[in-house]
């Protein structure tokens, strides 16, 4: 069974203070892994997708990096309009029986004050 | 402009009367699901449909059936709603396995 963990669940910086969040998942054939940004209300907006183990990529303070069995999002000198939930979620890939489903983690909650 | 549109956005019913919510899009993607979202349990994917006509289990099927006989609709219907599907509901869509989804605005859906 697929599944994410996303940690620490709740996490509060003061503005500048870089740090980074963690998804640990086990998945039958990774087709990709996407990072996403929830505000309160909306729908998630898509952040990131990656493919392979090494492979990073970035966007303004953020930077997304994949392992075989974890990836990390990195924020460097957050700012208060960076507070949003930010969800982890893969896809199975083919060969299993769970092509294209899509497991999320219960995300990481973040609080970025003035 | 590309979009997702969910009806309705908020419903209030009862236990046992059918409904149905409908999902959108304008973007001729292949992939569709659906996803439910509780505090502490985060999306978890109902259904979902990688072409018309082909239809598969997420990890939390039970209660809703779907359908997919056209391209740009995905309704979810739950046959005899209960208390424990009130939840707030996404549709998303996506081009093709790999890619990122598009998400509706959300349904909020409370059953009594």
């Amino acid at each position: 069974e697929d599944q994410v963990t996303q940690s620490p669940e709740a996490l509060r910086l003061q503005e500048g203070e870089s740090s980074s969040l963690n998804c640990s998942y086990t998945v039958s054939g990774l087709r990709g892994l996407f990072w996403y940004r929830q505000d309160p209300g909306k729908g998630p907006e898509f952040l990131f997708t990656l493919y392979s183990a090494g492979e990073e990529k970035e966007k303004e303070r953020l930077k997304a990096t994949l392992t075989k069995k974890e990836s990390f999002l990195h924020i460097t000198a957050p700012k208060p309009e960076d507070s949003a939930t930010y969800l982890c979620a893969v896809q199975a890939g083919a060969g299993g029986t769970s092509y294209g489903k899509l497991t999320f983690g219960q995300g990481t909650i973040l609080t970025v004050h003035p | 402009e590309a979009q997702v549109t969910q009806n309705p956005r908020y419903l209030i019913t009862v236990t046992g009367k059918k409904l149905t919510v409908t999902c959108s899009q304008n973007m001729n993607h292949e992939y569709m699901s659906w996803y439910r979202q509780d505090p502490g349990l985060g999306l978890r994917q109902i259904y979902y449909s990688m072409n018309v006509e082909v239809t598969d289990k997420g990890d939390v099927p039970e209660g809703y059936k779907v359908s997919r006989k056209e391209k740009r609709n995905f309704p979810l219907i739950l046959e005899s709603p209960s208390p424990n599907q009130t939840s707030l509901y996404f549709c998303a869509t996506t081009a093709a396995v790999g890619q990122p989804q598009h998400f509706g605005d959300g349904t909020r859906l409370s059953i009594l």
